[in-house]
């Protein structure tokens, strides 16, 4: 059975520090991988996804590494921002028919300015 | 392009009454998936339609849900009758169906949050 674990569940750090949010599945026989973020009472914005055969994924900012033999992949953030604070969620895919989304619990991030 | 919509925002229903939460998906998007959180877990999957299809069903906690999806466009999810472990936030997803069969990008609803009293 599949588990996604995120560490660590919540985090604070100054404003312009890099860092990195870290997820470990338990079955390395994944599809895809996706990052998501959401804000306080609203829905999930998909930040990067990663297909099995890839390494990373970039989008701004963000950089997305997945280690599938490993079962890890982390979401760095350069130059933090007030503006990032969010609940950061990963998500695997064991895909073929089975396209449902697997989550870890979330890592909840506060950027002090 | 409009996004996934979901309706109602939030439901406060008593013990024992019916609710039925609808999804519109971003159109021409095939793949529609219905997930909930509980307070305090992390978000799990109920059920996956292709158009019409119910795909997988496995998520689907017991009887008393029950999910459609009209002509492969909205889905709706009634719960009958209600109970207090029904209490959650549900969320609905989206994804185009590709002829490569490879899955893409999940697009999630701002969700329905229920209270069940």
């Amino acid at each position: 059975k599949q588990e996604v674990t995120q560490i660590p569940a919540a985090l604070s750090v100054p404003e312009g520090e890099n860092l990195v949010l870290n997820c470990s599945f338990t079955d390395s026989a994944i599809y895809n991988l996706q990052w998501f973020r959401q804000d306080p009472g609203k829905g999930l914005t998909s930040l990067l996804l990663i297909q099995s055969s890839q390494r990373e994924q970039t989008s701004g900012r963000l950089n997305a590494s997945l280690d599938k033999s490993s079962g890890r992949s982390t979401l760095y953030i350069a130059a933090s921002q007030p503006g990032d604070s969010a609940t950061y969620l990963c998500a695997v895919s064991r895909g073929g028919s089975q396209g449902n989304l697997i989550f870890g619990k979330g890592t909840k991030l506060s950027v002090k300015p | 392009e409009a996004g996934v919509t979901q309706f109602p925002s939030h439901s406060v229903i008593e013990k024992g009454q019916t609710v039925t939460l609808r999804c519109d998906p971003i159109s021409g998007h095939d793949n529609l998936y219905w997930y909930r959180r509980v307070m305090g877990k992390e978000i799990k999957f109920l059920l996956h339609f292709v158009k019409e299809s119910k795909q997988d069903e496995s998520g689907m906690p017991n009887n008393r849900f029950l999910a459609e999806r009209t002509g492969g466009t909205y889905s709706t999810l009634k719960v009958q009758p209600a109970e207090l472990e029904d209490s959650g936030v549900y969320f609905c997803a989206s994804s185009p169906l590709r002829l490569s069969g490879r899955l893409g990008t999940q697009y999630f609803g701002p969700g329905t949050r229920l209270l069940v009293l």
